[in-house]
């Protein structure tokens, strides 16, 4: 059974239309949640970090919440430029320092 | 302020062969992790050094393995490579004082034919 899964597995918006990606996660003692944005063939780009819930992060267009099951990356009046996967890691307790990750959602914004 | 680098970008090799990838972590950072990412999938945790040692290792054999240098820089090495180990090779570095932030490099794209 996955630990993170994330969904949609893809998700196609036209520019300036809202919309949420999610991530539900079951883990035993959660040290911290991560999103990281990844464009094709590149490394994966850090973006937040959320550790309790009720905490949220904002940068430009995007902006993530937690609670005690899943997480959401809101994404406000997206631009083509904000086309990639977007990841969704955990980081447990008992599990030491590796990121356990999601399979992503693919996001396409459209002109 | 330079990032965390890999080397080399790309590589083809043959099964059974050896391949050797090479990562510097961002400055300031004395962790380094290595994960595989298969195509479609998230990354895979392989292990990761600090002090010269492997601290955790993920659901990986013994053919992958690793070592750290003084410097903090570090090396994977895959022995006996098979087709399935087809994937890119990502490196992350992170700080001791803030170990659970991870900070990706552009990754090595390894293609075994």
């Amino acid at each position: 059974e996955d630990q993170v899964t994330q969904s949609p597995e893809a998700l196609r918006l036209q520019e300036g239309e809202s919309s949420s990606l999610n991530c539900s996660y079951t883990v035993s003692g959660l040290r911290g949640l991560f999103w990281y944005r990844q464009d094709p063939g590149k490394g994966p780009e850090f973006l937040f970090t959320l550790y309790s819930a009720g905490e949220e992060k904002e940068k430009e267009r995007l902006k993530a919440t937690l609670t005690k099951k899943e997480s959401f990356l809101h994404i406000t009046a997206p631009k083509p430029e904000d086309s990639a996967t977007y990841l969704c890691a955990v980081q447990e307790f008992d599990s030491g320092y590796a990121l356990n990750f999601g399979k992503g959602t693919s996001l396409l914004v459209t002109p | 302020d330079a990032g965390v680098t890999q080397s080399p970008t790309h590589l083809i090799k043959t099964r059974g062969q050896q391949v050797t990838l090479r990562c510097s972590p961002k400055s300031g950072h004395d962790t380094v992790s290595w994960y595989q990412q298969a195509l479609g999938q998230g990354p895979q945790f392989i292990f990761q050094y600090y002090e010269e040692e492997e601290r955790q290792r993920g659901n990986f054999p013994d053919r992958f393995s690793g070592h750290q240098f003084p410097n903090y820089s570090s090396e994977l090495n895959v022995n006996a490579l098979l087709l399935g180990d087809s994937a890119l090779y990502l490196c992350a570095s992170s700080s001791r004082t803030v170990t659970y932030e991870q900070y990706f490099g552009p990754g090595t794209r390894l293609t075994v034919t």
